[in-house]
């Protein structure tokens, strides 16, 4: 059975622009979650997705969003990059419910110069 | 934040078992103790994780306290690859919140 699966794996950006991160869930697994972890620092929560819907969300700027399409699969968006967006971000995905395991991606290493 | 308090740092003999501690003084009746590890620049992986009553699976031990309010992790060998941050994760009891991350323990293992 596949993982969760990220892409692209490496993303260079410029300040200002946009990056579009992926993430396919693990078949069956219904919710994804995004975290944020920069260089040296712990895991941040970013956003909740479950049955397409956003669920809950981090303390991050509303320039990043993201949405889950029907086949659970998700997408990150960050607009107006800035430097300190610099980080891994990390997928997750898991089944519904309390008592359900948490399962990572590899995660896509975000730089903006 | 966290709900969840674990020591910064801990290190273990190869070959010893490793006893990685984690205080959660406020949780409640339904939420689950999980255990994740962070091998560097990977994604978490995932551990053990229980409610109630003591768990063992082929990577580790779950010992929970009666009153719940801490638990113990213990890696019965510890080997080389064993060395990573350990995080002690209380997932909050209403559907519809996230797993918070705290800072979790740096396990060295040392030959």
């Amino acid at each position: 059975e596949a993982g969760v699966t990220q892409s692209p794996t490496h993303l260079i950006k410029t300040r200002g622009q946009q990056a579009t991160l992926r993430c396919s869930p693990i078949s069956g697994h219904t919710s994804v979650y995004w975290y944020q972890q920069a260089l040296g620092l712990g895991l941040q929560f970013l956003l909740w997705y479950d049955e397409g819907e956003e669920r809950n969300r981090g303390n991050f700027p509303p320039r990043f969003s993201g949405r889950q399409f029907p086949n659970y699969s998700s997408e990150l968006n960050v607009n107006a990059l800035e430097l300190e967006d610099s980080a891994l971000y990390l997928c997750a995905s898991s089944r519904t419910g309390l008592g359900e395991k948490l399962f990572f991606g590899s995660g896509t290493q975000l730089s903006v110069l | 934040d966290a709900k969840t308090t674990q020591p910064p740092s801990m290190d273990c003999a190869e070959g010893r078992a490793a006893n990685l501690p984690c205080n959660h003084s406020t949780i409640s009746g339904n939420e689950y103790v999980y255990w994740y590890r962070q091998i560097h620049s990977q994604g978490p992986q995932y551990i053990i994780h229980g409610l109630k009553n003591n768990e063992t699976n082929e990577m580790a031990s779950l010992i929970i306290t009666e009153d719940r309010k801490s638990s113990t992790l213990i890696l019965p060998h510890a080997t080389l690859r064993d060395t990573a941050v350990y995080y002690c994760i209380v997932r909050v009891s209403n559907y519809g919140q996230n797993f918070v991350f705290g800072p979790g323990t740096r396990l060295s293992v040392l030959p």
